[in-house]
């Protein structure tokens, strides 16, 4: 099993429509993270979290929102889905006692028609 | 603030030629240095990482990367590409302090030409 799992791997949805992404993790590691890949963008941040209680925009919060609900699982929510939000997902964590490695997931693909 | 520049958003190799991805980046202050890999439909991995001590970083799959200060570079080679080296390759760079913010580059496609 992934150490990272983010679900759904695939989802395509219409314009308007409140969307959730969940990310869950068996690494045991505080932080964790979402972000979005365009292509011949990179990767940009759209909110991490360093711990259950601390949670912090990234470069493109507008339009998002994230909440953690355990150590192992952050979710990310679009609540009323727009097409320029069609991407491909990433949830990663890290160990703050480590050296900002990220472990991502598979990543999960929305489309907004 | 940090950046990363990755040179050549494209790059082609022919099997069995040097591969040499270029990074540069700006930092404030000494940076954690990583490059990734990501596999079509996949997630994104570590291939080698610069924390400390030696400039020269060996990762899997054969690569490996040299960190330049005076040059504030971190290019990715290997020696010979493989098809499976074909993939699209991202570096990133991390601060020390506490937040150790992630800032990647836009990656760079590699493909391998039979």
């Amino acid at each position: 099993d992934a150490d990272v799992t983010q679900t759904p791997r695939n989802r395509i949805t219409k314009t308007g429509k409140r969307i959730m992404l969940e990310c869950s993790q068996t690494k045991g590691h505080d932080r964790m993270y979402w972000y979005r890949q365009d292509p011949g963008l990179g990767l940009q941040l759209i909110y991490y979290s360093f711990d259950v209680k601390d949670i912090n925009k990234g470069e493109i919060s507008d339009g998002y929102s994230v909440s953690r609900q355990a150590q192992a699982k952050f979710s990310l929510s679009l609540e009323s889905a727009i097409p320029n939000q069609t991407a491909l997902y990433f949830c990663a964590t890290s160990d703050s006692r480590q050296d900002g490695e990220l472990f991502f997931g598979e990543g999960s693909r929305l489309t907004v028609l | 603030a940090q950046s990363v520049t990755q040179l050549g958003s494209h790059v082609s190799v022919s099997e069995g030629a040097l591969v040499l991805l270029r990074c540069n980046y700006s930092s404030s202050v000494p940076p954690y240095l990583f490059w990734y890999v990501q596999y079509p439909n996949q997630g994104l991995q570590l291939l080698l990482k610069y924390t400390t001590g030696a400039t020269l970083v060996k990762g899997i799959n054969g690569f490996e990367a040299e960190f330049k200060k005076s040059e504030t570079s971190f290019h990715l080679t290997k020696p010979s590409a493989h098809m499976s080296d074909a993939a699209e390759y991202f570096c990133a760079v991390s601060d020390r302090r506490g937040y150790q913010k992630v800032t990647f580059g836009i990656g760079t496609k590699l493909q391998v030409i039979p």
